[in-house]
């Protein structure tokens, strides 16, 4: 089976600082992907980053980048210069090849102005 | 339409009800996945579509839980006698094929209160 664990249920970061969040997974599959998403208040899941499993480089996407330990199972996210825009639930997902997501509990983060 | 869109938003019923979820994919995808968001959870996956054939739902907790797609875009989740346990929300995605590289894109989900 697999789990997806974040740690940190809140959060918070001051306006343009850089925060990290958490997640670690539990899988006996060799190949597959793991995502970040984003949920503000309006429920819509909105996908921030995507990593596959068989790539050593981590993936960036402009202020979002991730620290993928593919030996530790470590999967955090890492949000620079946050904005106020970027105050929202945030959920740790793994999925294995046939398309079923595992998530996590969330995280809920607030940028603080 | 741009996006993927569901209906109602929001959705109460009384303990015994039948309820029916809609999901309208964007155009063109053909895979359509169905999830259940509990307070303070992550999403659950329910129940994957390619096409008009269900290929995975194993997610389904139980048999009062059905989906159907008949024409391959627009998919209802069926509940029968629901129960107060039933309540969340119910998230429906959709992304271009079934294969896992594809992004799924969700939309913004039936709240479901169960009296």
């Amino acid at each position: 089976a697999q789990t997806v664990t974040q740690s940190q249920p809140e959060m918070s970061v001051q306006e343009a600082e850089t925060v990290t969040l958490s997640c670690t997974y539990d899988t006996s599959e060799s190949n597959y992907y793991l995502f970040w998403y984003k949920q503000p208040p309006s429920r819509q899941m909105i996908l921030v980053i995507r990593q596959e499993a068989y790539k050593q480089q981590n993936a960036t996407e402009n202020r979002f980048s991730v620290n993928f330990q593919k030996a530790a199972k470590s999967f955090s996210l890492k949000i620079s210069d946050s904005q106020l825009g970027d105050t929202a639930m945030y959920f740790c997902a793994f999925m294995k090849i046939g398309n079923q997501f595992y998530f996590g509990t969330g995280t809920s983060l607030t940028v603080i102005p | 339409g741009a996006g993927v869109s569901q209906t109602p938003s929001n959705k109460v019923t009384e303990k015994g009800k039948y309820v029916e979820l809609r999901c309208d994919p964007i155009s063109g995808h053909t895979a359509l996945y169905w999830y259940r968001q509990s307070l303070g959870q992550g999403p659950e996956f329910l129940i994957y579509f390619q096409g008009t054939g269900a290929a995975d739902d194993s997610g389904l907790p139980n048999d009062r839980f059905f989906a159907v797609r008949p024409e391959g875009s627009v998919s209802t989740l069926k509940i029968q006698r629901t129960e107060r346990g039933d309540s969340a929300v119910y998230l429906c995605a959709s992304s271009l094929t079934g294969d896992s590289y594809n992004e799924q894109f969700f939309g913004p989900g039936t709240r479901l209160t169960v009296l």
